[in-house]
């Protein structure tokens, strides 16, 4: 069974540092993996998809890398701003699910963070 | 979220009653999911759909029936609810095009407490 880890599981940081947050799988047989925002009593809002083919990708001050070998992907976010508070979820869809289109994603617990002023 | 909507948003029920929980979608997006999330756990797929009348089982489906007899609509069931089935509740949509699966759009949850 797929496991999803989360490394850390909270994270405090003053306004403007780089950050990294940390998501490793236990099977490297993934389809692709994407990162999730969740804001409190809200859904997920998804960030950014990478296919099992693809290193990394980029989306304005977010970009999220993908090591297969080594089972693991980074969510690094420059210059945090108080409003990028939330939880992010990374989630895994299996290799077993390529070639449907069906696409069930398996979670890690997630990263809570602040940014304070 | 848009095109997404998820029902009651809170309740709280008695141990051993049936509850319903409904999600509905504008989007006409054939994949239907439902997850629940726990401290601790994360999220965890319980069941899922592919198509009207076409649902299958996830991670944690003990417990739990659905349907679909819309595509608009997915309906969750607790036959009889236990207090380890209090969580909140979140159905997500998802579509395809030319074989690859969109992203994915999550309703706002249902808090469920069972007492």
């Amino acid at each position: 069974k797929q496991e999803v880890t989360q490394i850390p599981a909270a994270l405090s940081v003053p306004e403007g540092e780089n950050l990294v947050l940390n998501c490793s799988f236990t099977d490297s047989a993934i389809y692709n993996l994407q990162w999730f925002r969740q804001d409190p009593g809200k859904g997920l809002t998804s960030l950014l998809l990478i296919q099992s083919s693809q290193r990394e990708q980029t989306s304005g001050r977010l970009n999220a890398s993908l090591d297969k070998s080594s089972g693991r992907s980074t969510l690094y976010i420059a210059a945090s701003q108080p409003g990028d508070s939330a939880t992010y979820l990374c989630a895994e869809r299996p290799e077993a699910d390529r070639g449907s289109t069906l696409g069930r994603l398996y979670f890690g617990r997630g990263t809570q963070l602040t940014v304070w002023p | 979220d848009a095109g997404i909507t998820q029902s009651p948003r809170h309740k709280v029920t008695e141990t051993g009653t049936p509850v319903t929980l409904r999600c509905h979608q504008t989007e006409n997006h054939r994949y239907m999911y439902w997850y629940r999330q726990d401290p601790g756990h994360g999220l965890r797929l319980i069941h899922y759909s592919y198509g009207v009348k076409d649902t299958d089982k996830g991670e944690v489906s003990d417990g739990y029936s659905v349907s679909r007899s819309k595509t608009e609509d997915f309906l969750l069931t607790l036959e009889s609810a236990t207090s380890s089935q209090t969580s909140v509740y979140f159905c997500a949509i998802s579509e395809s095009t030319g074989g690859a699966v969109e992203g994915y759009t999550f309703g706002s949850g249902t808090r469920l407490t069972v007492v």
